[in-house]
């Protein structure tokens, strides 16, 4: 089963705007990880955010987590076409990562 | 180092055949993990193994899958027989957990499996 839900499930933005994605989870948690995947690709890992600590930054991307609302956010600021992809968060708990129902970002040029 | 292999990319076989899809994990790291994803559930997971011992299998679907790790290069998923239900993309993910503590996932290009 599902850890968790995101919103929204599909985005559709123009090149140079901001993404923003927003994941609930269900259980206390060790970290939460946020993945990219392209169409027919595998899972790409872009950065995993411990419970305690509230923001984190990794080039473009921004994430938040509020452990008090079980709920994190993802920020892709300046997006790009190659932005295009679907995108997870996943929740590890002792030893195991569940991942949410994903979000669709597409970037239009 | 060339990541996690996964083969076959593709597997298209009739019901009731035997699939056995094989991952390679990246060297060094000591978990393993099998992943299911579909339309409608969405990414599952199968089983995983710590140091080549399975850990928690709860997710394998039925008793006609089975999963094995005889070293640390090299494990198998397997399904006999074959349904159409278990038509999926099937990922294998490695990981290195340094003092209790995960650095995030790798995962292999996954075995597209039909099942017809």
């Amino acid at each position: 089963s599902q850890q968790g839900e995101e919103d929204p499930q599909a985005l559709s933005i123009q090149e140079g705007e901001n993404a923003t994605m927003n994941c609930s989870y269900k259980t206390s948690i060790n970290n939460l990880q946020w993945y990219r995947q392209n169409s027919g690709r595998g899972l790409v890992h872009l950065i995993l955010i411990r419970s305690n600590e509230r923001e984190k930054h990794s080039g473009r991307l921004r994430v938040t987590l509020d452990t008090s609302k079980k709920s994190s956010s993802l920020l892709i600021t300046a997006s790009r076409a190659a932005d295009t992809a679907s995108y997870f968060c996943a929740s590890f708990v002792f030893e195991k990562l569940t991942f949410g129902t994903g979000t669709r970002l597409t970037i239009i040029p | 180092d060339a990541g996690v292999i996964q083969s076959p990319r593709h597997e298209v076989t009739e019901m009731g055949q035997e699939v056995t899809l094989r991952c390679k994990p990246i060297s060094g790291h000591d978990y393993l993990f099998w992943y299911r994803q579909t339309m409608m559930r969405g990414l599952e997971l199968l089983i995983y193994f710590n140091n080549n011992v399975p850990i928690d299998d709860s997710g394998m679907p039925e008793d006609r899958f089975s999963a094995k790790m005889p070293n640390a290069s090299f494990s198998t998923l397997k399904i006999q027989p074959s349904e159409p239900r278990d038509s999926a993309v099937y990922f294998c993910a490695s990981s290195f957990v340094g003092q209790g503590v995960n650095y995030g996932y790798t995962f292999g290009s996954g075995t597209r499996l039909t099942v017809v």
